[in-house]
């Protein structure tokens, strides 16, 4: 099983609304990631987490905030967003951290900021 | 600066004909190659290359990597229009001093395959 979940599908909020997005994985990973995506672009790192720690934050503005409650499961809580955020924000997972393990993506989640 | 640079951008053939995608990288502390295909939602894995000169296989898609001149093919044969997709390369790294990786992305190749 190959699966990483993600919830809600779709997510549409105000610029001064708090939500939050979840990614789950069973596989027994130990590093997790989370993507944006806008369109017609490739994915872009926002964070890694590895054994639970953040371990990478590419410059993400603090109105994005990353959390790895254990090690199946990853949140990402959203404050005060911008319209620019709209975005699909991608979660994926891989065995080790090493770079050579074959990252796994959920399905994302569309967001849209109004 | 790009450091993984896929070609082309944009690709557009019937169905039945075979295509190669490409893509180069520059790279430190490189680990290994991956490609994704990309529907309407997340990148779903095909392939991961380590080493030069082995080829990958999975029915009809096949890749192989050269560490020398760093770069990768991706070949698709006897397309179907199933295999419509936009597809990534990506090359994972090592960040120097530790052992984490991070992924390069490509900007991707749209692949149309007409009936």
């Amino acid at each position: 099983d190959t699966e990483v979940t993600q919830t809600p599908k779709h997510l549409v909020m105000g610029m001064t609304n708090k939500k939050s997005l979840k990614c789950e994985q069973h596989m027994g990973h130990r590093a997790m990631y989370w993507y944006k995506q806008k369109a017609k672009k490739p994915p872009e790192l926002m964070f890694v987490y590895s054994y639970e720690k953040l371990s990478i934050n590419e410059s993400v503005p603090s109105r994005f905030s990353p959390e790895c409650p254990n090690s199946s499961l990853l949140n990402l809580h959203l404050h005060a967003l911008q319209p620019e955020d709209s975005a699909l924000y991608l979660c994926a997972s891989s065995q080790g951290w090493g770079g050579g393990d074959t990252q796994y993506f959920g399905p994302g989640t569309r967001l849209t900021v109004l | 600066e790009d450091k993984v640079v896929q070609s082309p951008l944009s690709l557009v053939v019937h169905e039945g004909d075979t295509v190669t995608l490409n893509c180069s990288y520059e790279v430190t502390n490189f680990r290994s190659l991956l490609w994704y295909k990309q529907e309407k939602k997340a990148p779903t894995f095909l392939f991961m290359l380590t080493s030069s000169g082995i080829e990958k296989k999975s029915g009809r898609l096949s890749s192989i990597l050269d560490k020398k001149e760093l770069f990768s093919i991706l070949n698709i044969t006897a397309t179907q229009t199933g295999d419509s997709a936009v597809y990534l390369c990506a090359v994972a790294t090592a960040d120097r001093g530790s052992t984490l990786g991070r992924l390069y992305f490509g900007r991707g190749t749209q692949l149309t395959v007409w009936p």
